[in-house]
């Protein structure tokens, strides 16, 4: 979504290097979250924020760090990229709101377009 | 435990065809499930969602049926088309996980013209 962005989209790397990936988005939510995508095991989250002074661990975030620069940019770093970091990266956002009973709209995240890392 | 199993994994339908795809949950507390369908080069995004108060939740050819006591939930695709083709994957969340989504592995569904 052109509200989600991600930079860059594609990028190859070797092992040991450092590689930052960064989000912006203009939809004015609070909630920003990072994920990778491996074939077969779907979408698990890497790290959320819930405003620029709250930054949570997700699931799978060893090896990453991150850094909440502003309300709009979220940015995914890999200290020294190994091969297995390998995957597709997806930053998405999501409003507080809690939305209405039944409705589509309880925290429903908005995606990016997704960073695809290659690390050789 | 926060997982959510989805299958299959790959499924292959006919165009006018319907198209299952089957999730299930061990955590009770979960009271929020979407699916997210992505296509190729494209993030995720919301498709449908239901909560378990109902157990049915229809939106034009596409239907969630959810069923409590099974901890089972499945999206339907009624009259599936090429352009249906696209990996879906089914989530869940709860209040107390702070609203995070834990994501099915996805399914790829081709439609055949």
């Amino acid at each position: 979504d052109a509200d989600v962005t991600q930079t860059p989209r594609n990028r190859i790397t070797k092992t040991g290097k450092r590689i930052m990936l960064e989000c912006s988005q203009t939809k004015g939510h609070d909630r920003m979250y990072w994920y990778r995508q491996d074939p077969g095991l779907g979408l698990r989250l890497i790290y959320y924020s819930f405003d620029v002074k709250d930054i949570n661990k997700g699931e799978i975030s060893d090896g990453y760090s991150v850094s909440r620069q502003a309300q709009a940019k979220f940015s995914l770093s890999l200290e020294s990229a190994i091969p297995n970091q390998t995957a597709l990266y997806f930053c998405a956002t999501s409003d507080v709101s809690p939305g209405t009973s039944g409705s589509m709209g309880y925290n429903e995240q908005f995606f990016g377009p997704g960073t695809r890392l290659t690390v050789l | 435990q926060q997982q959510v199993k989805q299958s299959p994994q790959s499924l292959i339908v006919q165009k006018g065809g319907i198209s299952i795809i089957n999730c299930a949950y061990e955590n009770t507390a979960f009271d929020y499930f979407p699916w997210y369908q992505q296509f190729p080069g494209k993030g995720p995004a919301l498709l449908i969602a239901i909560r378990p108060d109902v157990s049915e939740k229809k939106e034009g050819r596409f239907t969630i049926s959810f069923n409590k006591s099974a901890k089972q939930f499945s999206l339907h695709i009624m009259d599936s088309q090429p352009g249906d083709s696209a990996t879906y994957f089914c989530a869940a969340s709860f209040s107390g996980s702070a609203r995070q989504l834990t994501f099915g592995s996805g399914t790829q569904l081709t439609v055949l013209p």
